[in-house]
């Protein structure tokens, strides 16, 4: 079965400090990857994507990703965090072929301390 | 750009009641998505459409009815609200079912009393 693990519930970080949310995904075919952000009170939006080749995507926001095949992993990363970066982020799995289904994973809370 | 509009914003409900949510988008998109959102479980699909007209159930259609009467339109229909139910309902847009990037609404939150 597909699946999508985001294995830190809530990350603390100072802002300026690096960044690197973990995501793996369980499936035995081709992924296709997003990582969406949710603020308060807002719907989820796109930072960034990954459907094929270079496995390190840039997105939004100085936002990139990696995805791992070997290691069935998309973890995204930010080299200097800001207080706005504080919300909560989904790691999402798009199965090929599916007629729509997105597999979310539980999402990781990212407080950014002043 | 475009938008998707979610009405009400906030829904408080009592227990049986029937209660429903719409949803509206200007992205001219095929396909529309009702998820829900729950703290500490993600989100699950409720209902998709893949065109007007189109319905296809999600991991959660128990208990839900949806309606697309229309292209930019997708209502969702709690048919029996649960007592003491809090979520998010998230309607979200695509171009095409699969593996295009989703667009979001801000949500309606349901409270059941």
């Amino acid at each position: 079965a597909q699946s999508v693990t985001q294995p830190d519930a809530r990350v603390t970080v100072s802002e300026g400090a690096s960044l690197q949310l973990r995501c793996k995904y369980s499936y035995s075919g081709t992924p296709y990857l997003f990582w969406y952000v949710q603020y308060p009170r807002q719907g989820l939006q796109l930072l960034l994507k990954y459907y094929s080749g270079d496995p390190v995507v840039q997105g939004v926001n100085g936002f990139e990703a990696e995805f791992s095949k070997s290691n069935s992993s998309f973890h995204l990363r930010k080299a200097s965090v800001h207080w706005s970066d504080s919300a909560v982020y989904f790691c999402v799995l798009s199965v090929t072929g599916n007629t729509g289904k997105l597999i979310f994973g539980l999402g990781t809370t990212l407080q950014v301390q002043p | 750009g475009g938008i998707i509009t979610q009405t009400p914003k906030f829904l408080i409900g009592q227990e049986g009641q029937k209660l429903t949510l719409k949803c509206q988008q200007n992205f001219n998109h095929d396909t529309m998505y009702w998820y829900r959102q729950d703290s500490g479980k993600g989100l699950r699909l409720i209902y998709y459409s893949i065109t007007e007209n189109d319905l296809q159930k999600g991991d959660l259609s128990e208990g839900y009815d949806a309606s697309r009467e229309k292209k930019s339109s997708f209502s969702l229909t709690v048919t029996s609200a649960q007592k003491n139910e809090m979520a998010v309902f998230l309607c979200a847009s695509s171009i095409a079912a699969g593996d295009t990037e989703v667009f979001f609404g801000k949500g309606t939150r349901l409270t059941v009393v």
